[in-house]
């Protein structure tokens, strides 16, 4: 079984330019998360969603981040535009409902210079 | 609000020696308790989970974590540890009825010849 796929694994942009990460989860997983790595710290949510709605976007800075997951599977999460603090590792996971476990991908490392 | 405590940050440990990582929760509830571990440029993947039932879990790869109710804790042990056991462990701790987990800081494991 595949796991969580994400693209690009890595990228590097200028600030003020736009960025979009794209995540595909484990099939049949209706529960898909978004989350933000800072160097040294764990992992923190921006937005969850179940099936094709965002139940929980409350950690997003919605004034330059949006996500959206169409048809309830692929999803992708853009910075527009990106700012140099937002250099870090945005991990994708997925999970099959309540009591279970979170997948996750090998994320995507942003570099913004 | 949940939060996770991770005393360690950094823990160097001989290989074939023990290993035991700390990890303390606060929140008033009986939560989901996971640890996962991080290779370097990868992305998390579970060790071991505990949701109810039995105190003390086993995981992959030949750790284990107890449950503590009255200190709060999950500690994750190994009783011998290998050289590729080196990474970054996180605690991460989940509500009841809701998806969202909070990850503790991590603890970076070094593990000497």
């Amino acid at each position: 079984e595949a796991g969580v796929v994400q693209s690009p694994r890595y990228k590097i942009i200028e600030k003020k330019q736009p960025v979009a990460f794209w995540c595909n989860p484990i099939s049949g997983h209706n529960t898909l998360y978004w989350y933000l790595q800072n160097l040294g710290q764990g992992p923190e949510l921006l937005i969850r969603y179940e099936n094709e709605e965002a139940v929980d976007d409350s950690q997003l800075p919605k004034d330059r981040f949006s996500a959206e997951r169409l048809k309830g599977v692929d999803s992708t999460l853009k910075i527009q535009p990106a700012e140099l603090g937002d250099s870090a590792v945005y991990l994708c996971a997925s999970s099959y409902g309540e009591n279970t476990e979170a997948f996750f991908g090998q994320g995507t490392r942003l570099t913004v210079v | 609000a949940q939060s996770v405590t991770q005393p360690d940050i950094h823990i160097t440990v001989s290989e074939g020696a023990s290993l035991e990582l700390r990890c303390n929760y606060s929140y008033g509830a009986t939560p989901y308790l996971f640890w996962y571990v991080q290779s370097p440029g990868q992305g998390l993947q579970l060790l071991l989970k505990y949701f109810s039932g039995d105190t003390l879990v086993q995981g992959i790869k030949g750790f284990e974590a107890e449950f503590k109710r009255s200190q709060s804790s999950f500690n994750l042990r190994k009783p011998s540890v290998h050289w590729s056991d080196a990474a970054e462990y996180f605690c991460a701790v989940g509500e009841r009825g809701d998806y969202k987990l909070s990850f503790g800081a991590g603890t970076t494991v070094t593990v000497r010849a």
